[in-house]
């Protein structure tokens, strides 16, 4: 399975945007690239996904690089609400399974 | 809809008991899925079911059991508990998932402590 690499902390500021970092260099041709979140205590949530166009949703933007190797979660103004594990996956058209790594820890400071 | 509803919330076992932890989802999905999260770590998963009847064993298979006998349900046997099983266990479903984009919703968690 492909791997992603993602640092293990962030720090932003209440009401400034956040640009969240991931890495996959191994990503084949067929792998969606998704991004979930945990908040504390909770199950994780889905986010957002694509597969090579930058998407927007009502939670984040996705910008996916043009070799697909890197893409980053943009939270256009974070709350405090945001303040969350964010994990990026990869998932492919094997029966839809994700492979969780330890994702990174999003603080947000009012 | 009520989504991914998980029961219990919470359970101490002894080592060597057994217990089943009950998923429930009221969305019509096709795939589930069980994973566990062990403190500070990512979710790994255990078994998971594309189907009424049909289940695949995941990433930690061993020391679970798992069965699908009703769209709705999908439970997970523990059958001899053992410390190492200590974690939080996460329920999901998603619509389908053959084709690696379909979203996946997960229950609250059941947080079990062996001892």
């Amino acid at each position: 399975d492909a791997k992603t690499t993602q640092p293990n902390s962030m720090e932003s500021n209440e009401e400034e945007p956040v640009h969240l970092p991931c890495n996959h260099s191994t990503i084949s041709g067929t792998d969606y690239i998704h991004w979930y979140r945990q908040l504390p205590s909770q199950g994780p949530e889905y986010v957002i996904h694509g597969l090579t166009s930058n998407v927007n949703n009502r939670m984040a933007s996705l910008a996916i690089a043009e070799d697909r190797k890197s893409s980053t979660l943009i939270l256009h103004r974070a709350t405090l609400r945001d303040a969350a594990v964010y994990y990026c996956i990869l998932s492919d058209n094997q029966g839809g399974k994700l492979i969780f790594g330890q994702g990174t820890e999003l603080s947000v400071k009012p | 809809n009520a989504g991914v509803t998980q029961t219990p919330k919470f359970r101490i076992l002894k080592i060597g008991q057994s217990m089943t932890l009950q998923c429930t989802q009221d969305m019509n999905h096709n795939y589930m899925y069980w994973y566990r999260q062990d403190p500070g770590m990512g979710l790994k998963l255990i078994y998971y079911s594309v189907g009424a009847g049909i289940t695949d064993k995941g990433e930690v298979p061993n020391g679970y059991n798992v069965s699908r006998s009703t769209t709705e349900d999908f439970p997970l046997r523990l059958e001899l508990a053992a410390p190492s099983q200590t974690s939080v266990y996460f329920c999901a479903s998603s619509l389908a998932g053959g084709l690696g984009q379909e979203t996946q919703y997960f229950g609250p968690g059941t947080r079990l402590l062996v001892l």
